[in-house]
């Protein structure tokens, strides 16, 4: 079916109001990530759930930032009191599951840029 | 803390040309390590994946190799195309809950 996808694309917003950034992962994929990616840099991780559950929320910078996956489907990365340091892509990645080289490998979504003026 | 860094930062080849790009990692423990490719603006494609048992795997024009004794991992691109022009991105995946640590990738562009 579809691939990952990520809404919207992009999100101009004023310093101090809040984003809720969507995705939807390829149906059936257990793992959903979610990653924060500067100009010129790799994906830096930020939180990922295996089902509903968020497993590791390690790579959120601070609690302005959250995630949910209330069904195990589609994930919604929320960024309170916005600042300009929180212009970047954001993307989400979904993954059939752990164990396997093949389950694991993470499949990408276009991304969502986020401005904050 | 789990790394991966990733040289050289950037590389400019003459098309038809080979070239390598070099991982290294920290990661522990290892479950595998892939290499994407990410074109400007778009997200990041998988080229080649391998676990700890594998030293080489291919993928066309790309050929991926894996030391796990060293940490290290290499990507040979060989008579490189115009369309190879892209970033490259070393990932290594710690297995367990499956967090992986992306590398800061390699900048490839391609010149006729």
């Amino acid at each position: 079916g579809a691939g990952v996808s990520q809404s919207p694309r992009y999100k101009v917003t004023k310093r101090g109001q809040d984003v809720a950034l969507r995705c939807d992962p390829i149906s059936g994929h257990v793992s959903l990530y979610w990653y924060r990616q500067a100009l010129g840099q790799g994906p830096e991780f930020l939180t990922y759930f295996n089902y509903e559950a968020q497993q590791d929320k390690s790579g959120l910078p601070n609690d302005r930032f959250s995630a949910e996956r209330p069904e195990g489907s589609i994930s919604t990365l929320t960024i309170q009191r916005t600042e300009q340091r929180d212009s970047a892509m954001y993307r989400c990645a979904s993954s059939l599951a752990g164990g396997g080289t093949t389950n694991n490998e993470q499949f990408f979504g276009p991304g969502t840029r986020l401005t904050v003026l | 803390k789990n790394q991966v860094e990733q040289s050289p930062q950037s590389l400019i080849i003459l098309e038809g040309k080979n070239c390598t790009l070099q991982c290294n990692y920290t990661v522990s423990p290892f479950s595998n390590l892939r290499w994407y490719k990410q074109d400007t603006g778009r997200g990041p494609v998988s080229l080649t994946i391998m676990t700890f048992s594998e030293n080489t795997k291919s993928n066309g024009r790309y050929t991926a190799t894996l030391d796990a004794d060293t940490k290290q991992s290499s990507l040979h691109i060989t008579a490189s195309q115009l369309s190879d022009s892209a970033s490259y991105i070393c990932v290594v995946n710690g297995g367990g809950y499956q967090k992986v640590t992306f590398g800061t990738g390699t900048k490839l562009q391609v010149i006729p």
